[in-house]
């Protein structure tokens, strides 16, 4: 089985400051890693994904994430927040090579940016 | 850009009525899902359907729950009897085929049982 935990329930910063949203996963089997975004009354939206290759992802909106096999860790940076960047973030994780596989979510981060 | 779509947005009901919240997949999509959301808590797997029928499901989708694809469009989840603990957003997702692929989600449907 796997699962995620979402370090962090919620992550207040201030506009143009950097910020790390932490993830860690626990699974038997390899898995993709995932991280979404949901902004007020939308529904899921990827940021980025890993499956394979080098560790560092890069996804939309200046979003970052590195995945650490050793620590089991995929955590979502990015440099310089706006206060656009206030939304929902979920780390999700779901298993290799198998088609219909469900995603397992953490619990969600909330990042609320402020000026 | 194409996107997935669900109807109602939201749903009041009572305790012990059937549900059947909708979902329009994306078009070439073939992978459709659906997941629960309990406020405050994690966004959990209920069932992901493949070629007209169920290719996974949590132990969460037990035989109050029902999918279908009923044409070439629409993807449904049907709860028969519905119970307060019902009571969650409802979230569709598609991709298009291979495990590789990104799950697409709708906005979701908010389901209140009273």
């Amino acid at each position: 089985a796997q699962s995620v935990t979402q370090l962090d329930s919620q992550v207040p910063v201030f506009e143009e400051a950097p910020v790390e949203l932490r993830c860690n996963y626990s699974s038997s089997v390899s898995v993709y890693l995932f991280w979404y975004v949901q902004y007020p009354n939308q529904g899921l939206q990827l940021l980025l994904k890993y499956l394979s290759g080098s560790t560092l992802v890069k996804g939309i909106n200046g979003f970052e994430a590195e995945f650490n096999k050793s620590q089991t860790s995929f955590h979502l940076r990015k440099p310089s927040v706006h206060i656009s960047d206030t939304a929902e973030y979920f780390c999700a994780v779901s298993r290799q090579n198998q088609a219909g596989t469900a995603l397992i979510f953490g619990k969600g981060t909330t990042l609320s940016v402020s000026s | 850009e194409p996107e997935v779509t669900q109807t109602p947005s939201h749903q009041v009901t009572q305790m012990g009525q059937e549900v059947i919240l909708r979902c329009v997949p994306i078009s070439n999509h073939l992978y459709f899902y659906w997941y629960r959301q309990i406020l405050g808590q994690k966004v959990e797997f209920l069932v992901s359907f493949y070629n007209n029928e169920i290719s996974e499901k949590s132990e969460i989708f037990d035989d109050q729950f029902s999918v279908e694809r009923p044409d070439g469009s629409n993807f449904t989840l049907k709860i028969r009897s519905t119970k307060l603990e019902d009571s969650a957003m409802y979230f569709c997702a598609s991709k298009i085929v291979a495990h590789t692929d990104t799950q697409y989600f709708g906005p979701g449907t908010r389901l209140t049982v009273l």
